[in-house]
């Protein structure tokens, strides 16, 4: 399994333009979350999808963040418009909820990260 | 929600030396715990987790042990080596609530000195 897969590694972009962020999950994981890290804030959790419903999206923090998940293989995160204060790393995480009723939630793994810088 | 504090930020051991890191959270209905070891420019990566219902759980050279009532969990890592050195992070989760999100510590810089 080639695991969490995220693009693009590295991302520079100016001020005011628009960024978006990809993500694959590991196949037949049914749980996704982004997580912003940085120096400062250290690892935050953004917003995380079950079955591709946004379940939980109170990390997400303006308007100018917004999330898909379109379907089981494939998620974004947008940020429009970058700001300098939005340059840090963001991951993909990915986990699958077994038993019954769903009720253990496994493992989360993570992507590589973006790294995105916004000058 | 849940709040995750980790102490110490930074910790320098002897190779071969045993290390412990500390959490607290504060949401008593959280119920994993688990470690995860970041190296430089690199994603975390799971160590170890503990569920709430079990005390301690060890593996190789690497043991966490939770204490549910004083709602603290610990990392231990014994005989030291240098690619232990890396940043670790612990988390919780509540698993009850239907938040599936991890609330992570800020991090404990391990290095191990040779």
């Amino acid at each position: 399994d080639a695991g969490v897969i995220q693009s693009p590694r590295h991302e520079v972009t100016e001020m005011g333009q628009e960024v978006t962020l990809r993500c694959k999950p590991i196949s037949g994981h049914n749980s996704l979350f982004w997580y912003r890290q940085t120096m400062m804030r250290g690892l935050e959790l953004l917003i995380y999808f079950n079955n591709n419903v946004p379940i939980d999206d109170s990390g997400m923090p303006e308007d100018r963040f917004s999330a898909k998940m379109p379907n089981a293989s494939f998620s974004t995160l947008k940020i429009q418009p970058s700001e300098p204060r939005d340059s840090a790393v963001y991951f993909c995480a990915s986990s699958a909820t077994t038993g019954l009723a769903g009720g253990v939630r496994e493992t989360q793994y993570f992507g590589p990260g973006t790294r995105l810088l916004v000058l | 929600g849940e709040n995750v504090e980790q102490h110490p930020s930074t910790l320098s051991v002897q190779e071969g030396d045993s290390a412990v890191i500390k959490c607290t959270y504060s949401d008593s209905a959280s119920n994993y715990f688990p470690w995860y070891k970041q190296e430089l420019g690199k994603r975390p990566q799971l160590i170890i987790d503990i569920r709430s219902n079990v005390g301690e759980k060890k593996d190789q050279r690497i043991a966490v042990t939770l204490n549910k009532t004083a709602k603290h969990f610990s990392l231990h890592i014994t005989e030291t080596q240098p690619e232990d050195s890396a940043v670790y992070f612990c988390a919780a989760r509540d698993s009850g609530g239907g938040a599936d999100g991890l609330t992570f510590g800020k991090g404990t810089h391990l290095i191990i000195q040779p």
